[in-house]
């Protein structure tokens, strides 16, 4: 079963332009949501991360939007740059243990 | 800045052997964890482990596998009979506590099974 589906699998943005990537979640036990960069040949590494008693959190470029309804929540990349470009992984976990349950991945490319 | 840190970066071990990762985990972290990456797949946990003894771990991380916090800073995941689908990139993360905490990762260990 998978926990967390994410998507689009890739993603071509103009310098500038705005990045937004997808996740939704099956279990609502869920209650931490982290997003995580990863450039090749490096360990993710955490950018920006949600509590589900919040809708919204923004953090420079980067927003989280959240919405428990709906069992989703996304990343937006504003004004992205060619040096965002990498793989972005959304993940979530749940108490009382911390595994994190990461998506696909999304490989997002920034054009010049 | 504290990091994780893992060795070697890269290893290369014959089907049937025996291979050790290390990690290094921050200095004042509590939880420990391997996580592994399939080329071109994602990031799928394979333990975590806690006051010395594992705390979860997920049904990839069978007999085959062991994982032993040898001294006060190394935190090591033993591969006792390597397979071919063992191939992957592996993961060591630590966090300060559970439920909302950070992992941080480290830079992984590629282990390529001939």
């Amino acid at each position: 079963q998978q926990q967390v589906k994410q998507s689009p699998q890739s993603l071509i943005v103009q310098k500038g332009g705005i990045s937004i990537i997808n996740c939704a979640y099956e279990n609502t036990a869920f209650d931490y949501f982290p997003w995580y960069q990863q450039f090749p040949g490096k360990g993710p590494a955490l950018l920006i991360a949600i509590r589900p008693d919040v809708s919204e959190k923004k953090e420079g470029r980067f927003t989280i939007s959240f919405n428990k309804s709906a069992k989703q929540f996304s990343l937006h990349i504003m004004d992205s740059q060619p040096g965002d470009s990498a793989t972005y992984f959304c993940a979530a976990s749940n108490p009382p243990g911390n595994q994190f349950y990461f998506g696909t991945g999304t490989s997002l490319t920034v054009i010049p | 800045e504290p990091e994780v840190t893992q060795t070697p970066s890269h290893q290369v071990t014959q089907m049937g052997q025996e291979v050790i990762l290390r990690c290094v985990p921050i200095s004042n972290h509590l939880y420990f964890y391997w996580y592994r990456q399939i080329l071109g797949q994602k990031v799928e946990f394979l333990v975590s482990f806690y006051n010395n003894e594992i705390s979860e771990k997920s049904e990839i991380f069978d007999d085959q596998f062991s994982v032993e916090r040898p001294d006060g800073s190394n935190f090591t995941l033993k591969i006792r009979s390597t397979k071919l689908e063992d191939s992957a990139m592996y993961f060591c993360a630590s966090s300060w506590g559970t439920s909302g905490y950070e992992q941080y990762f480290g830079p992984g260990t590629r282990l390529t099974v001939t």
